[in-house]
């Protein structure tokens, strides 16, 4: 089955402790996407990559990082700069042709 | 004010009945307009795809694109409870490169039997 695929599901962060999370797509699509939902809020954009080695700062990157070494994978690192990060987050890919993109179940991260 | 602006609800209807959402944008440069549907703790969900102005019918949805007026709205025929969700307008053009895409905040259905 293609799709997009994250993991883990619910992740707990302790204070001072960097997470990653992981982002995987067999879809094949060049472009890939991290957001943070927050309610009421709606999607916000952290961080894209419209290829293989090179990714952009989306609207609210500051704590967090990303890596884009391969094309199937994209993981988000929420780094302890990032004050304020229990969020929903989730991870898209798209063709890159300015049409659709495809998200992923998402991953809740909890702080203790 | 947001570029894309959408009444977040709850709304709540009837079984059977016909439902209306809708989102108003800004930009004029936005030329793609799709809406996806979010079930609660899952990723959105693609629902409809349309590009500049006109109407796109799939089963019981209807998208609509008003250019003109910068208004875009789904219709869902028949509603059923199972399309309780939030709602989500999303948009993109030539406003920024990388194929970003511009949502609404999502509007929250809910259709009780």
């Amino acid at each position: 089955d293609g799709g997009i695929t994250q993991s883990p599901k619910y992740l707990f962060r302790k204070e001072g402790q960097n997470v990653t999370l992981s982002c995987e797509q067999n879809l094949n699509h060049d472009a890939m996407y991290w957001y943070r939902q927050d309610p009421g809020q709606g999607l916000r954009l952290i961080y894209y990559s419209q290829i293989v080695n090179d990714f952009q700062k989306g609207d609210i990157a500051e704590g967090y990082s990303v890596s884009r070494e391969k094309k199937e994978s994209f993981p988000l690192t929420v780094t302890s700069a990032q004050k304020n990060p229990t969020a929903f987050y989730l991870c898209a890919s798209s063709t890159g042709d300015r049409g659709t993109q495809y998200f992923g179940p998402g991953t809740r991260l909890l702080v203790l | 004010q947001k570029e894309v602006e959408q009444d977040p609800g709850p709304l709540s209807v009837p079984e059977g009945a016909i439902v209306s959402l809708n989102c108003t944008y800004s930009n004029s440069a936005f030329q793609y307009f799709m809406w996806y549907r979010q079930y609660s703790r899952k990723g959105p969900e693609l629902l409809m795809y349309t590009y500049s102005s006109g109407n796109k019918e799939d089963g019981r949805f209807t998208a609509q694109v008003d250019k003109s007026s910068k208004y875009i709205s789904l219709f869902i025929r028949d509603s059923q409870p199972s399309d309780s969700a939030t709602y989500l307008c999303a948009m993109s053009g030539l406003t920024g490169g990388g194929n970003k895409l511009t949502f609404g905040t999502g509007t929250q259905l809910k259709v009780e039997l």
